[in-house]
């Protein structure tokens, strides 16, 4: 079966520009999380959404913003690009929430975000 | 903050086995063992989890010790592929939304 799907692979923003990245699950799964790569600080959990549900949220400034539609896809949202958020933007799917199962996440190829 | 330990880095020759350590010692009695790995440009890729027993499947063995503070993660015949940053985390798999809490990892190279 298809992977997680991440869209657009790679872009280029300039500081005060907003971008929307776009994610789709295996399908079947209906949990969607987010994470940002970056060299400095690795991996970091963006937030997690269930069932349209937003269930967990890490410690990002309220320009990250995400949703999940009744199809289980998911876009997350970066508002005033700063040029500390480029960063490759990973998203990950699982059956259930994480942490009510066997808590395998599947991650999809990242979108790699560059700001100007 | 991650609650794993792993060296920053190591090597390995093709063919070998490569055993990569895991400090946890503040572990909870209902938290997993995770491992995850990642290959250059690519999302993290799941390999193997366990609870306090030995877990084996097509990609790895899992060596958790008898206190649980430490676990080791066996690829048994190492290959080029197998170049990639290993991730340790310990999370609870039953219950809640918690998140994965990624600390730096292990970059294993796996010389020819």
């Amino acid at each position: 079966k298809a992977g997680v799907t991440q869209t657009p692979r790679y872009l280029i923003k300039t500081r005060g520009q907003q971008v929307t990245l776009s994610c789709s699950p295996i399908s079947g799964h209906r949990s969607v999380s987010w994470y940002q790569q970056t060299p400095g600080q690795g991996l970091q959990f963006l937030f997690e959404y269930f069932s349209e549900t937003q269930r967990n949220k890490g410690n990002f400034p309220g320009r990250f913003s995400g949703r999940q539609f009744s199809n289980s896809r998911s876009e997350m949202n970066v508002s005033t690009l700063e040029l500390g958020d480029s960063a490759l933007y990973l998203c990950a799917s699982s059956l259930n929430p994480q942490g009510a199962d066997t808590g395998e996440l599947f991650f999809g190829e990242g979108s790699r975000l560059t700001v100007l | 903050d991650a609650k794993t330990t792993q060296p920053t880095s190591m090597d390995c020759a093709e063919g070998r086995a490569a055993n990569l350590p895991c400090n946890h010692s503040t572990i909870s009695g209902n938290e997993y063992v995770y491992w995850y790995r990642q290959i250059h440009s690519q999302g993290p890729q799941y390999i193997i989890h366990g609870l306090k027993n030995n877990e084996t499947n097509e990609m790895a063995s899992l060596i958790i010790t008898e206190d649980r503070k430490s676990s080791t993660l066996i690829l048994p015949h190492a290959t080029l592929r197998d170049t990639a940053v290993y991730y340790c985390i310990v999370r609870v798999a039953h219950g809640g939304s918690e998140k994965l809490v990624f600390g730096k990892g292990t970059k294993l190279t796996v010389n020819p």
